[in-house]
C-alpha cells in the first residue's frame, strides 16, 4: 500500500524530444507528489511537485500530469536537452498524519542525445 | 543549496563493527531523514525524525538506530555492519514536509 511504481527504468530521447516518466500509487492518503532529479555524485533535488487538487502544473519545460482517479502522474520534459540527462525519481507523501515520510520509486536514468 | 553537510563522504568498514553516519543541518528545518540509495531499489527511507529525540522507522530500518540529541545533527549508527548495508546514504531535511532537502550523500562500503 506505501509503494510507488516508476516506468520505465530507462529513457533514452533525442534533443529537443519529450521525456516521459510514469509513476503509480496505492496509498489514497498521499497528498504531496514530488519529482527528484539527481545527477551523478550528487543528492536528488526537487525538480517539480504537484498536490492532488490540481490535475496539472508546469514550471518551464517540466510538467506534471496527475490523475487522481487512476492514481498516477506523470513528468513530462519538453524540448529535452543534454543537460537534463540524469535519474529522476518521483515521490509521494502524506503530510496529513504528520509524518511527512516520502516514499520514491525506483528511478528513470534519462539520456538525451545531442 | 540547503546547509546540509554529511560525514563521513567515503567510509570503508569491516564486517561487524560499528559505524556512525553524522548529518549537520544549519537551516533549523524540523524534519531529518535518512535514506539509502541502490541500484534497482531507488531511494528507501532508513529513519526519520520530527523533533529532537522524536525518530521513527522507515521501510528498511533493521540494523540501524538512529539519534538525534540536538535540532541540528542526526546521526545514523550501523550497529554491526554487513555487507548488504553497502550503500549510498542521503540524509535530508524538511520544514513542513513539502520540500525535502538532500546532503551529497555517503558512499559506505563494508569489506
Amino acid at each position: 500500500q506505501q509503494q510507488v511504481k516508476q516506468s520505465p527504468q530507462s529513457l533514452i530521447v533525442q534533443k529537443g524530444g519529450i521525456s516521459i516518466i510514469n509513476c503509480a500509487y496505492e496509498n489514497t492518503a498521499f497528498d504531496y507528489f514530488p519529482w527528484y532529479q539527481q545527477f551523478p555524485g550528487k543528492g536528488p533535488a526537487l525538480l517539480i511537485a504537484i498536490r492532488p487538487d490540481v490535475s496539472e502544473k508546469k514550471e518551464g519545460r517540466f510538467t506534471i500530469s496527475f490523475n487522481k482517479s487512476a492514481k498516477q502522474f506523470s513528468l513530462h520534459i519538453m524540448d529535452s536537452q543534454p543537460g537534463d540527462s540524469a535519474t529522476y525519481f518521483c515521490a509521494a507523501s502524506k503530510g496529513a498524519s504528520g509524518t511527512y515520510k516520502y516514499i520514491f520509486g525506483t528511478g528513470t536514468r534519462l539520456k538525451v542525445l545531442a | 543549496d540547503a546547509g546540509i553537510t554529511q560525514s563521513p563522504r567515503h567510509k570503508v568498514t569491516e564486517t561487524g563493527t560499528p559505524v556512525t553516519l553524522r548529518c549537520h543541518q544549519t537551516e533549523n528545518h524540523r524534519y531529518m531523514y535518512w535514506y539509502r540509495q541502490d541500484p534497482g531499489h531507488g531511494l528507501r527511507l532508513i529513519h526519520y525524525s520530527y523533533g529532537v529525540k522524536d525518530t521513527d522507522k522507515g521501510e528498511v530500518s533493521d540494523g540501524y538506530s538512529v539519534s538525534r540529541s540536538k535540532t541540528e545533527d542526526f546521526l545514523l549508527t550501523l550497529e554491526s555492519a554487513t555487507s548488504s548495508q553497502t550503500s549510498v546514504y542521503f540524509c535530508a531535511i524538511s520544514e513542513r514536509g513539502v520540500e525535502a532537502f538532500f546532503g551529497q550523500g555517503t558512499r559506505l562500503t563494508v569489506v
